[in-house]
């Protein structure tokens, strides 16, 4: 089964800063990862999938790459309303996977 | 708009089944594969399974099989997907997600979530 491990498990980091989120799959997925942000209380919300694309209405500080199986999703300035827990997701097998999610919040 | 209303929560007890509906609308319900996935609480995400509304095929996780039914009515747009022997450990929030189509497959509507409460 492919195992999708997210890090860091937690992240502060002040407004204006660079934050990056890994996802490592541990074997090939290609590009099939998403990106999903959930704030507290709230439904998931699609940022990025197949490894980079932008998903509509999503502001363009995020991004979203891949080097083999190592992608990153990047908020290249930090805004307060970036809080929340980011998830990575394959869709490369039929189990659609879910990494254990980054908790980021605002220093 | 694209539109996934689920039913409400429920409280269910421990051996008991649950059964959660989602009612799709904008778009046409048949073309979009309709996913389940479930939080518990403080925890992450965990993709249950999926029902392909035009044919009625499904596929669940090896964890929920023998437990997980996904079913779909597509005279009304609705999906349901059924859970039996229930434990605590099923107390979470359950999501329908749409797949959208294309080569890439994501999520890109979710219902508002369904709070089951498994307690005796």
């Amino acid at each position: 089964d492919i195992q999708m491990t997210q890090s860091p498990s937690s992240l502060s980091a002040s407004v204006g800063d660079r934050v990056t989120i890994t996802c490592r799959a541990n074997e090939t997925i290609s590009r099939y990862l998403n990106w999903y942000q959930q704030k507290p209380g709230t439904v998931p919300r699609l940022l990025i999938y197949a490894a980079s694309t932008l998903q509509s209405g999503v502001p363009s500080r995020v991004s979203g790459s891949r080097s083999g199986t190592d992608f990153t999703l990047t908020i290249s300035s930090l805004q307060p309303d970036d809080i929340g827990t980011y998830y990575c997701q394959e869709t490369y097998t039929s189990l659609y996977t879910f990494g254990q999610g980054t908790k980021l919040e605002i220093k | 708009q694209v539109q996934m209303v689920q039913s409400g929560a429920e409280v269910k007890k421990p051996g008991a089944s649950m059964r959660v509906s989602c009612k799709a609308s904008g778009y046409t319900f048949s073309d979009f594969y309709m996913h389940w996935v479930r939080q518990a609480p403080g925890q992450g995400l965990e993709w249950m399974g999926r029902i392909n509304p035009n044919s009625g095929a499904t596929v669940s996780a090896p964890k929920f099989q023998g437990r997980l039914t996904m079913t779909r009515d597509t005279s009304s747009d609705l999906g349901y997907m059924e859970l039996s022997s229930l434990t605590s450990d099923d107390t979470a929030v359950y999501y329908c997600a749409r797949e959208s189509l294309g080569s890439a497959s994501h999520f890109d509507y979710w219902g508002q979530g369904s709070r089951v409460t498994v307690s005796s």
